[in-house]
């Protein structure tokens, strides 16, 4: 079955300092990989996404992800934190078969503290 | 380029009323799905549409709700006789035709049943 997991309800930071939001997945076929953020109050904006190629993503606001596929892993990760970086983070996978479906995450909310 | 228009971003129904919330995806999207999401939660699928057709709706309650994506005009999502557990944010989202793409997620409609 497909799936995604993000194990982490929330994650706490200081400003300044590397952040790592953890994802997980199952999927047939090739995985298709997503990030989004959401702010209080506003749609899913979408981060950066995995297709295939380098196994380091860049995305929006310089954050990146790491696709690893013998951990079927997707972390987000940002070298260093800012206090606007604050919000819900949402993994999404497409199914590599019937590719009109997604799986999401059940979401990180990331506070990043001054 | 116009972005997922959602509309109204919030409504206020009591008890028995009707909800219609209406979505235009992006242009040159063909593809909307519908999401909904309680307070601090996560995104619950409810249901996928191509243009005049019902693709997926596995993620929908089977009585009082209905969605439809017209040949012309926007999505809707019905809600009819609308109880107080309908109160949640309702998001739209558009994609391309493709396997790859991500998807592409309007501000949502935030409705209330008092």
């Amino acid at each position: 079955a497909q799936s995604v997991a993000q194990p982490e309800d929330q994650v706490n930071v200081a400003e300044g300092n590397p952040l790592t939001v953890k994802c997980t997945y199952s999927v047939s076929g090739n995985p298709y990989l997503f990030w989004y953020v959401q702010y209080p109050n506003r749609g899913l904006q979408f981060l950066l996404k995995y297709i295939t190629g380098d196994n380091l993503v860049k995305g929006s606001y310089g954050f990146e992800a790491e696709f690893n596929k013998s951990q079927t892993s997707f972390h987000l990760k940002k070298p260093s934190a800012l206090v606007s970086d604050s919000a819900l983070y949402f993994c999404a996978v497409r199914d590599g078969y019937n590719f009109n479906k997604f799986y999401f995450g059940s979401g990180t909310k990331l506070n990043v503290k001054p | 380029n116009a972005g997922v228009m959602q509309n109204p971003r919030h409504l206020v129904r009591r008890r028995g009323q009707e909800a219609r919330l209406r979505c235009s995806p992006m242009k040159g999207h063909s593809h909307v799905y519908w999401y909904r999401q309680l307070p601090e939660e996560g995104l619950k699928f409810m249901v996928y549409l191509q243009k005049e057709n019902i693709i997926d709706e596995s993620g929908m309650p089977k009585e009082r709700f209905s969605a439809e994506f017209p040949k012309e005009g926007p999505s809707i999502l019905r809600i009819q006789q609308v109880v107080r557990g309908d109160s949640a944010a309702y998001f739209c989202a558009s994609s391309l035709d493709s396997y790859t793409g991500e998807l592409f997620f309007g501000e949502g409609s935030r409705l209330t049943v008092l």
